[in-house]
């Protein structure tokens, strides 16, 4: 079983729409989550980062944590084209600064 | 501010030749990670830095990679000799301790293609 799992996608939506991308994870002990956007070709830009249970949102984007659950996810709302990008998962363990990344998962706003 | 520098942007080598790779981390920053990503797949932690001290090398192949942070500023980071799987972007990122984000500002990556 993978640290961190994504659905890779693609996950095609249309412009205006919302778009939910969901993460699991296997290690209990996780003490934050962070969502990342990554271009073809480019670096991993932080979005939103969530370490209490429940919603927390900032612009057009919304977190959710269930830790009981072992279950994050990401909501775009009135999804852009501009938003066509991988998104990937990040997960920091307990007492760990480094962070385990899922593979992506990979959305596309048709326009 | 000035970001996370990496050079090169690109290496292509055979199989078996040695690379380095440079990491120049935002000031001030304390901590500093390597990581590797393959093709369709998210980064994985190489090794993380503590000022000078290495606090994570556990997925780092230390029979041909190898890292340094000097000073507690740059790095490098080295593989030798190196195997076709290797091929991969490798980012450097750090980040500054005392925050409770601990965010990581990644640097654009050193794309090296080994034939």
């Amino acid at each position: 079983q993978k640290e961190v799992e994504q659905n890779s996608g693609p996950l095609s939506v249309p412009e205006g729409a919302i778009a939910s991308l969901n993460c699991t994870y296997s290690d209990r002990g996780s003490q934050s989550f962070f969502w990342y956007r990554q271009y073809s070709g480019k670096s991993p830009e932080l979005i939103m980062f969530i370490y209490s249970n429940g919603d927390k949102e900032d612009g057009r984007f919304t977190a959710q944590l269930n830790k009981a659950s072992q279950y994050v996810s990401l909501l775009i709302r009135d999804s852009q084209p501009s938003d066509s990008a991988t998104y990937l998962c990040a997960v920091r363990g307990a007492g760990r600064r480094a962070l385990t990344f899922g593979s992506g998962t990979r959305l596309q706003v048709q326009p | 501010e000035a970001g996370v520098a990496q050079s090169p942007r690109y290496k292509i080598i055979e199989k078996r030749q040695s690379v380095a790779f440079w990491c120049n981390p935002i000031s001030g920053h304390a901590t500093l990670y390597w990581y590797q990503q393959i093709l369709g797949q998210g980064p994985k932690l190489l090794i993380q830095f503590q000022n000078n001290g290495v606090v994570d090398d556990s997925q780092l192949p230390k029979d041909r990679f190898s890292a340094e942070r000097l000073k507690g500023v740059d790095s490098t980071l080295k593989i030798q000799p190196a195997k076709l799987e290797d091929s991969a972007v490798y980012l450097c990122a750090s980040s500054l301790e005392g925050l409770a984000t601990h965010e990581q500002y990644f640097g654009p990556g050193t794309r090296l293609t080994v034939t």
